[in-house]
């Protein structure tokens, strides 16, 4: 079984400081990761990924994510938050199997950036 | 040129009615997919489609019918809807085999069904 967890409901930082977003992950076998955001009403949109080679990985609209294998660990980040970036942030995990691609999402970070 | 498309937005219907919602995707994917959000943000897959054959049916009430006519379309059917089926429903897609994009699902709008 896999799953996914965000041990924060919601986060709020100011505008131009460094957002951190947690995700940990639990998958027997090699993890493929995911982060989408939504915005409200709207529906998810790619970020990034990892599936393999350098941990720290780069997406759009200058966010990154690092993979840490030793604490099952794909975090969320970006240097200086902008107000436009508050939105729900959702990690997720897969495996790659013959039978199927099965995103288990984690339960969804609400992210809040003031002015 | 909308990438993975659902219709409708928004459905209202009373319970006990049938219903169906229609998703397409132009990115020429071989895989697609239904997850169900509920109030509280929880996502979670429903069904997945290769290529037209059933792949994932994660525990869904058989009052759900996916129904893929070609690799572009997979269609969601509910016959007697209930108060709990009212939910964001997404559809996805991603390229099963081959490719740098390979894995990544790409979501539509969301259609977001209220049951009275």
């Amino acid at each position: 079984a896999q799953s996914v967890a965000q041990p924060e409901d919601q986060v709020n930082v100011a505008e131009g400081n460094p957002l951190t977003v947690k995700c940990t992950y639990s998958v027997s076998g090699n993890p493929y990761l995911f982060w989408y955001v939504q915005y409200p009403n709207r529906g998810l949109q790619f970020l990034l990924k990892y599936i393999t080679g350098d941990n720290l990985v780069k997406g759009s609209y200058g966010f990154e994510a690092e993979f840490n294998k030793s604490q099952t660990s794909f975090h969320l980040k970006k240097p200086s938050a902008l107000v436009s970036d508050s939105a729900l942030y959702f990690c997720a995990v897969t495996l790659i199997k013959a039978a199927g691609n099965k995103l288990t999402f984690g339960g969804g970070t609400r992210v809040l950036v003031k002015p | 040129d909308t990438a993975v498309s659902q219709t409708p937005k928004y459905l209202v219907t009373q319970m006990g009615n049938d219903k169906s919602i229609k998703c397409e995707q132009n990115l020429g994917h071989d895989t697609m997919y239904w997850y169900k959000q509920d109030s509280k943000k929880f996502l979670k897959i429903m069904f997945s489609y290769n290529n037209k054959e059933l792949i994932i049916n994660e525990t869904v009430p058989n009052r759900f019918s996916p129904k893929s006519p070609d690799k572009a379309h997979l269609n969601l059917h509910i016959n007697s809807l209930e108060l709990g089926d009212s939910a964001v429903y997404f559809c996805a897609s991603s390229q099963e085999w081959g490719g740098q994009d390979q894995e990544t699902q790409y979501f539509g709008p969301g259609t977001r069904l209220l049951v009275l």
